[in-house]
């Protein structure tokens, strides 16, 4: 079955440092790839894609992610964080099935940003 | 504005009765989605419906019900043989294409006392 495992429950950063949070799935075909963002009580928004092409994507925010088939995951980055970039990160893969395709979801990363 | 609308934002109800959490979209795509997140597990599908009178359980359906009988409309109802209801229930639209995001509405907090 498809899943995504995201390692870090919590990550802590100062503003101004670079940023990676990782994002690991497991899905037989060629993955469709996202990255979301939520703030509390929201819902979420999509901070970029991945279904083919270019393997380095980039997003709304400054984030970009990279993907690696060999390795079987999806890391998102930013260079330079930004106390507004606090919040709770998902990856997401887009998986086909018999009753049509759905999206599984990660269980998320809490980034906390120190000023 | 195109969109999903979620309502209410919170839901307040007593043990044992059934509440309909309501989504509606104006986006005109196919497919529509309900997820339950909890602190710690991220999001979890519950059911999901590509087109309309069809629908498909997800990974942790039992205990909710879900109708499909307009496009823009994908009710979720809770009912009293769901165990542990309480949580942050969100609605979810894409298109039918599977390089496609979904676009979630703001979610309903649902509250069972």
């Amino acid at each position: 079955a498809q899943s995504v495992t995201q390692p870090d429950i919590h990550i802590t950063v100062s503003e101004g440092a670079s940023l990676e949070l990782r994002c690991n799935y497991s899905y037989g075909a060629t993955p469709y790839l996202f990255w979301y963002v939520q703030s509390p009580g929201q819902g979420l928004q999509l901070l970029l894609k991945y279904f083919s092409g270019d393997t380095l994507v980039q997003g709304i925010k400054g984030f970009e992610a990279e993907f690696k088939r060999s390795q079987s995951s999806f890391n998102l980055r930013k260079p330079s964080v930004h106390w507004s970039d606090a919040a709770e990160y998902f990856c997401a893969v887009r998986t086909l099935g018999g009753g049509g395709n759905k999206l599984t979801f990660g269980t998320g990363t809490q980034l906390k940003v120190e000023l | 504005d195109g969109g999903i609308t979620q309502s209410p934002k919170y839901l307040f109800r007593k043990e044992g009765q059934n509440v309909t959490l309501s989504c509606e979209q104006n986006l005109n795509h196919d497919a529509m989605y309900w997820y339950r997140q909890d602190p710690g597990q991220g999001l979890r599908l519950i059911y999901y419906s590509q087109i309309v009178n069809d629908f498909q359980k997800g990974d942790i359906a039992e205990g909710y019900s879900v109708s499909r009988e307009k496009k823009e409309s994908f009710p979720l109802t809770v009912t009293s043989a769901q165990k542990n209801p309480t949580a942050f229930y969100l609605c979810a639209s894409s298109t039918q294409g599977v390089g496609t995001e979904a676009f979630f509405g703001q979610g309903t907090r649902l509250t069972v006392v």
